[in-house]
């Protein structure tokens, strides 16, 4: 059975970067899947921000493209998002997910509440 | 890329069925068979209850079934249940490899 958890910062101040781990257990990222981040600003509805190849390709949203890096390691079984520049509007509810063939996303972490705020 | 648009809210009684709607584009629904759903319940992840217009994960019951007829993908749940009560979003491969959400929609057990 697949698990996701998401770690980082509760709490970030603008215009610094929001920085996120997904940990990955029963199920190793180098054979193969995308993995990606998606995020829910409270009482809002869910945006997809990025996912990654086990090889390290790359799909980003293009409204989030500019700020957004995300990235794998594959010998920890974990990837990563940072975002900068953030602002009030990227207070949310983050959660990584298994990004079935990009089609769907068939697993989801817990999510980890970021806000961000002076 | 715009949300997939989805009515706010849908209610129905016990037992009886359900239709969401979500709409996208040629970019979207229009182009690709890769049509998801999410049922949320409050403080929950989202869970995967359809993928590929109309298949259903292991352990995801019957009741629930997807379609898609142009630009737009449909979440039926038949013989409804208090704990469908949840919100419930749609998804779609888009253009250049992206991904996009619907609106969401509350759906209310009478």
């Amino acid at each position: 059975q697949v698990q996701l958890q998401e770690s980082g910062p509760g709490l970030v101040k603008p215009s610094e970067t929001l920085s996120l781990t997904c940990d990955v257990s029963g199920y190793s990222i180098s054979s193969g899947y995308y993995w990606g981040w998606i995020r829910q600003p409270p009482g809002k509805g869910l945006e997809w921000i990025a996912s990654i190849y086990q090889s390290g390709n790359t799909d980003y949203n293009p409204s989030l493209k500019s700020r957004v890096t995300i990235s794998v390691d594959t010998s920890r079984d974990q990837f990563s998002l940072n975002l900068s520049s953030v602002t009030a509007a990227d207070t949310a509810i983050y959660y990584c997910a298994r990004d079935f063939g990009r089609r769907s996303f068939d697993q989801w972490g817990q999510g980890t509440l970021v806000t961000v705020s002076s | 890329q715009s949300a997939l648009t989805q009515p706010a809210s849908v209610s129905g009684s016990p037992g009886q069925s359900i239709t969401i709607s979500c709409t996208g584009t040629s970019s979207d629904i229009g182009g690709y068979n890769y049509v998801s759903w999410y049922q949320q319940h409050p403080g929950k992840a989202p869970k995967l209850m359809i993928y590929d217009v109309s298949k259903r994960p292991s352990g995801v019951s019957n009741r629930f079934s997807g379609s898609k007829s142009g630009y737009t993908a449909s979440l039926t749940v038949s013989g409804l249940q208090a704990d469908d009560e949840a919100d419930y979003y749609c998804g779609s491969h888009a253009s250049s490899s992206t991904r996009v959400f619907g609106t969401g929609t509350k759906v209310t057990v009478l």
